[in-house]
């Protein structure tokens, strides 16, 4: 069974528009630790943010948003008045404590139209 | 500033050669990772290796071996390439989560490497 799943394959805006895109993840495990990942067309998977299973605070950081919830197993990624440099394939990753491997969802390709 | 490197961004090899892919991380990471991307599929796990001379299969180890001689470097080996192994490959490191606390445990990726086999 996909431990993370991103439904969305691809998504398209317009610049300025906001955008969210889910997650939804599955585990037995009490401590895990949730992630997002950006893949500019460059290649290069950059980190984004990381959560871990006890912190269900909601995050800001500039335009990025990350919405955690237990009850529903989704981490949720929102960006706000997106941009042309926001375009990318954004990765959801799970990682169970016992385990020190991490599950990556299929992606999610966003394109930001000028 | 934390590094990983692949030691080829590009490479073409023919159906039934063995190809090495190198990584080397900088970073005195307990874990290393090989990974495979291919469009609609996301990041399949291959092969990953929490300590020197150690190895535990991925989703998709067929075809492919890892060594792991030293601490920074992890090898993906493909014994007799097929076209089917033809993806992009990335190598990622990260602490081994007991050590880390948390704070900083996430998976530092290489640029990855293009692989055609013709």
């Amino acid at each position: 069974a996909q431990k993370v799943t991103q439904a969305q394959t691809e998504i398209s805006v317009v610049e300025k528009e906001d955008v969210t895109l889910d997650c939804v993840y599955e585990t037995r495990d009490t401590t895990y630790y949730l992630f997002w990942y950006k893949q500019p067309p460059s290649g290069e998977l950059v980190f984004l943010i990381r959560r871990n299973s006890f912190d269900e605070q909601n995050e800001i950081s500039g335009r990025y948003s990350w919405n955690f919830q237990k009850s529903t197993s989704s981490f949720n990624f929102t960006i706000t008045a997106s941009q042309v440099v926001d375009s990318a394939v954004y990765f959801c990753a799970l990682s169970e404590v016992n385990f020190n491997k991490f599950y990556f969802g299929s992606g999610t390709k966003l394109n930001v139209k000028p | 500033d934390v590094k990983v490197t692949q030691s080829s961004r590009y490479l073409v090899k023919r159906t039934g050669e063995k190809v090495f892919l190198e990584c080397v991380q900088d970073m005195d990471h307990e874990n290393m990772f090989w990974y495979r991307q291919d469009p609609g599929l996301g990041l399949r796990l291959i092969y990953f290796s929490y300590d020197v001379k150690m190895k535990e299969k991925g989703d998709i180890p067929e075809g492919y071996s890892v060594s792991r001689e030293k601490k920074e470097r992890f090898s993906l080996i493909l014994e007799s390439a097929s076209t089917n192994q033809t993806s992009m490959y990335l190598c990622a490191s990260s602490l081994n989560i007991q050590r880390s606390s948390g704070n900083s445990y996430e998976q530092y990726f290489g640029p990855g490497t293009r692989l055609t086999v013709t």
